[in-house]
């Protein structure tokens, strides 16, 4: 596709339940960020990836949070017994990454996680 | 870490009227500075960046200053128009491949006829 692809656009879960997202990234593009965005906040970083390496998991909030990106090109963010706080949009971002510039970041439209 | 904060946090301008909005940083090493625009329920998208190396750059009606020694940068929009309204946020970074944004909370900007 022609941009960041991201699923489900939106997803309601228990408290409790374990959710996965999913972000394909543009084609080719080496690095991808996983941010989250609480309403009326700016994007928090979460994760990153370069191709399949995980290489900055700093901001991920918990042991309950995780991502890979097994083949360097689609990736799923997952959050097991999801809890009331863990409400937010989740976006995700890819960049093409020639080295030592920092490019454009390109961002799909986010999966919108409410928890009950 | 790198912190950012924004001003104001919400902007109501009639149209023709300019806006600006401010940002300010903490790391004296980032040298990169986009601005991204969010339209309600929409995807971030950039619309203008600057690094370290220029104090200002323009593209149209929009245009993004930087001070590096007192690290702070601004984003300009001139003869305002109601599809400017949106929420805009600044951003932070180093160069390099595996450089992470840290944004700023938002500026709700509002454009009224």
């Amino acid at each position: 596709g022609a941009g960041v692809s991201q699923s489900p656009r939106y997803k309601v879960a228990k408290r409790g339940q374990d959710v996965a997202l999913r972000c394909d990234p543009i084609s080719g593009h080496v690095s991808l960020f996983w941010y989250q965005q609480a309403l009326g906040q700016g994007p928090e970083f979460l994760t990153y990836f370069q191709n399949e390496a995980q290489l900055d998991k700093s901001g991920l909030p918990s042991d309950r949070f995780f991502a890979e990106r097994p083949e360097g090109s689609v990736s799923t963010l997952k959050i097991q017994r999801t809890q009331q706080e863990d409400s937010a949009v989740y976006l995700c971002a890819s960049r093409r990454s020639t080295s030592g510039v920092t490019g454009e970041l390109f961002f799909g439209e986010g999966s919108r996680l409410t928890v009950l | 870490g790198e912190n950012v904060e924004q001003h104001p946090s919400t902007l109501s301008v009639q149209e023709g009227d300019s806006a600006v909005i401010k940002c300010t940083y903490s790391d004296s090493a980032s040298n990169y500075f986009p601005w991204y625009k969010q339209e309600l329920g929409k995807r971030p998208q950039l619309i203008i960046d600057i690094r370290s190396n220029v104090g200002e750059k323009k593209d149209q009606r929009i245009a993004v200053t930087l001070n590096k020694t007192a690290k702070h940068f601004s984003l300009h929009i001139t003869e305002t128009q109601p599809e400017d309204s949106a929420v805009y946020f600044c951003a932070a970074s180093k160069t390099g491949t595996a450089s992470k944004l840290t944004f700023g909370t938002g500026t709700r900007l509002q454009v009224t006829l």
